[in-house]
C-alpha cells in the first residue's frame, strides 16, 4: 500500500492568498483526520471525517479554514485568506475503525509558510 | 489544564540505559491509548498500542493505570536510533465516535 499521500510537501505563500492542501487516505480506511503541528501548540486536531462526513471540526478556525471530502479517496483543507500564524506542518492521517480503538497512519505532511 | 500531558524533556541518556515516560490524561471516559514516535521533520508513526493488562514489544513496555489516569512507556537497553519524540495519544468517546488527543511529546536523546 502507498500509505497516506499529501500534496504539496512544501508551500510558501503570501499573506492573504488561498492555500489548498490535499490528502489521499489509505484505501479502505473510513476515518480521515487533519492536524496542524507547531512548536508552540504541538499536534492539534483540526477536523476529522468518518465515511466522508464531518464528525468534529471544533478545532478548526471556521472563518478561514474549510475541509471537504468529496469522495472516499480524497480530501482537501483550504485556508482563505492565509495569515502568517497559519505557518505550520499540516498532517493528514487515516484509520480503520474497529471497536473502541483506531490506529492512525500519517502522511508525510505539508510544510506551510505564510509570509 | 491540557487533556493529555507529557513531560517535554529532553531526556538525555547513555546507550544501554533504561528510560521511562509518563503521560497523564484528564478524561476518565477515555477508551484507547497509543504511543507514537516522531523523528525530526517527519510524521508521527505508531509505536504501540497500550492495553489494560500492559504489553511488551521487544525492548518497549507500555502500561495503563486507569485509576490514576496515566500511561507509561519503558524503553530498555536504549539505542542511538531510539532518539526521537514520543507522543502519547488518548482516544475519548464522542457522539458515537472517538476523538484522538495527542500529548505534546517527550524528547529522548540517546548518546554514545
Amino acid at each position: 500500500d502507498a500509505g497516506v499521500i499529501q500534496s504539496p510537501r512544501h508551500e510558501v505563500t503570501e499573506m492573504g492568498q488561498e492555500v489548498t492542501l490535499r490528502c489521499k487516505p489509505i484505501s479502505g480506511h473510513d476515518y480521515l483526520f487533519w492536524y496542524r503541528q507547531t512548536m508552540m501548540q504541538g499536534l492539534e486536531l483540526l477536523v476529522y471525517f468518518n465515511n466522508k462526513a464531518v464528525m468534529d471540526d471544533s478545532g478548526m478556525p471556521k472563518d478561514r479554514f474549510s475541509a471537504k471530502m468529496p469522495n472516499a479517496s480524497f480530501s482537501t483543507l483550504k485556508i482563505q485568506p492565509s495569515e502568517p500564524r497559519d505557518s505550520a506542518v499540516y498532517f493528514c492521517a487515516s484509520s480503520l475503525a474497529g471497536g473502541s480503538s483506531y490506529e492512525q497512519y500519517f502522511g508525510p505532511g505539508t510544510r506551510l509558510t505564510v509570509t | 489544564r491540557k487533556e493529555v500531558e507529557q513531560d517535554p524533556g529532553p531526556f538525555n541518556v547513555p546507550e544501554g540505559a533504561t528510560v521511562a515516560f509518563n503521560c497523564t490524561y484528564s478524561n476518565s471516559a477515555s477508551q484507547s491509548f497509543f504511543w507514537y514516535r516522531q523523528d525530526c521533520r517527519k510524521e508521527p508513526k505508531l509505536l504501540m498500542s497500550v492495553y489494560s493488562s500492559g504489553n511488551e514489544d521487544g525492548r518497549f513496555t507500555a502500561q495503563l493505570n486507569r485509576a490514576s489516569q496515566y500511561i507509561s512507556l519503558l524503553i530498555r537497553d536504549s539505542k542511538l536510533s531510539d532518539s526521537a519524540t514520543y507522543l502519547c495519544v488518548v482516544n475519548s468517546a464522542s457522539g458515537g465516535s472517538y476523538i484522538p488527543t495527542f500529548g505534546r511529546g517527550t524528547s529522548l536523546i540517546v548518546h554514545p
